[in-house]
């Protein structure tokens, strides 16, 4: 699977907007770029994914590079339950793709 | 319903017991995945299993035994783990084709001792 490089950690203030970023630079072709978070003592959580275009839903955006090497996962106004690990993830389209978690970003928000 | 559940929360093993750790969703799903998750560091793939049968096994130690014994049932058994194994194992499951997301359960916190 390809891989992805994101920054260790990353601090936001409450209700202001986050931007993510994500290398890819590696990106096949046929790679969705998905997004998940892990909260404190949870399991991980989708939180969204695309191929080419930008992509909103309700949780966030997805901003990805007309290049594809790199895509950047915007929460418009921070809150405190967003503090968690975000995972950026390459899966391809096969039936045995798999999602492979590289180390994620740890976003803390401050109040 | 979007959960997937997973039982116990938490065990404590030692390293001659033999112990069960199940997994349950109802949303249809057929593809239903283990992870293994240590500390501060990101979950593992250890197991895939699509239309109950196991089609991806990341090389994991025979002491780890997973079975399907039906669309909403993900088990996996353990036997004669090593304290190195005390993680977080979390369980997944997947929708039909098409359908990308996976939905993860809260995890059965593992300590061998």
């Amino acid at each position: 699977d390809a891989k992805t490089t994101q920054p260790n950690s990353m601090e936001s203030n409450e209700e202001e907007p986050v931007h993510l970023p994500c290398n890819h630079s590696t990106i096949s072709g046929t790679d969705y770029i998905h997004w998940y978070r892990q909260l404190p003592s949870q399991g991980p959580e989708y939180v969204i994914h695309g191929l080419t275009s930008n992509v909103n839903n309700r949780m966030a955006s997805l901003a990805i590079a007309e290049d594809r090497k790199s895509s950047t996962l915007i929460l418009h106004r921070a809150t405190l339950r967003d503090a968690a690990v975000y995972y950026c993830i390459l899966r391809g389209t096969g039936a045995n793709s798999k999602l492979t978690f590289g180390k994620g970003i740890t976003l803390s928000v401050r109040p | 319903d979007t959960e997937v559940t997973q039982t116990p929360k938490h065990l404590v093993m030692g390293m001659t017991n033999k112990k069960s750790l199940k997994c349950e969703q109802h949303m249809g799903h057929r593809a239903m995945y283990w992870y293994k998750q240590k500390a501060k560091k990101p979950p593992e793939l250890m197991f895939v299993y699509s239309y109950e049968k196991l089609s991806i096994n990341e090389s994991v130690p025979s002491r780890f035994s997973p079975e399907c014994p039906n669309s909403s049932l993900l088990n996996l058994h353990l036997h004669a783990l090593q304290p190195e194994d005390s993680a977080l194992y979390l369980c997944a499951s997947r929708g039909g084709q098409g359908t990308d997301t996976q939905y993860f359960g809260p995890g059965t916190r593992l300590t061998v001792l």
